[in-house]
């Protein structure tokens, strides 16, 4: 099993959107709707930010959407504010009854 | 709120054994599942293993045979073990809870550092 393949950052200005891609196989990401993201602040845990492609927690700003395509999952943030730089991570269920990650992209807010 | 708390920072040498836990509050522990994520120093996360608060386990083919995940229910805790650590198991260790409908992690524990060096 190889870790779903994201870029390794992204970048933008305050305001705007960026859009992160998370690519798999018909075996995880095609297989299930069950992809979920993960926002880490450096020295911090993880924190679940979208999950099941689209829906988000209680308490997740509503500039945070989830898409997917095929085997093509994407996290969309839009008026990107200073406190979105951080590093995000996607994760798929996978028809061997496991979990993958993303390599995880490092945002940045210039 | 549900919370995971994981044990304190680790330092040991390499061939030394090593048991990590994350012990979660609230009740329903048995309906939940408890995972275990690597992060080595400046990378991602690395999906380990998964258990069921009745010892159901799934590992991931990179760590099968290398750790080994277990539960103890009556005390809501969680255990990740090396039988003999290598230097390359220098980490950060998570867990990370599923409820058992759910595709995803919705709650973590703080982290385990594990040091390994001679």
């Amino acid at each position: 099993q190889s870790a779903l393949t994201q870029p390794a950052s992204v970048s933008g200005s305050p305001g705007q959107s960026i859009t992160i891609s998370c690519t798999g196989t018909s075996s995880d990401v095609g297989g299930y709707n069950y992809v979920s993201w993960y926002q880490q602040h450096p020295g911090k845990a993880p924190k679940l930010m979208i999950y099941d492609v689209s829906k988000r927690p209680s308490g997740v700003s509503n500039r945070i959407s989830g898409s997917k395509s095929g085997n093509t999952a994407s996290l969309t943030i839009s008026g990107l504010q200073g406190e979105d730089e951080a590093d995000y991570y996607c994760s798929s269920y996978t028809t061997s009854r496991t979990w993958l990650f993303g390599g995880g992209t490092k945002l940045t807010v210039v | 709120e549900v919370q995971l708390v994981q044990s304190g920072a680790e330092v040991k040498k390499p061939g030394e054994s090593l048991k990590i836990s994350c012990k979660g509050s609230g009740d329903n522990f048995i309906n939940y599942w408890i995972a275990w994520v690597r992060q080595m120093p400046g990378k991602g996360l690395e999906w380990m293993g998964i258990i069921s608060g009745d010892s159901d386990i799934r590992y991931s083919p990179s760590f099968q045979g290398q750790v080994t995940i277990s539960v103890d229910k009556s005390i809501r805790t969680a255990y990740l073990r090396w039988s003999s650590l290598k230097a390359s198991d220098t980490a950060m260790y998570y867990c990370a809870r599923r409820i058992s409908t759910a595709a995803y992690f919705d709650s973590w524990g703080q982290g385990t550092l594990v040091t390994v060096s001679s």
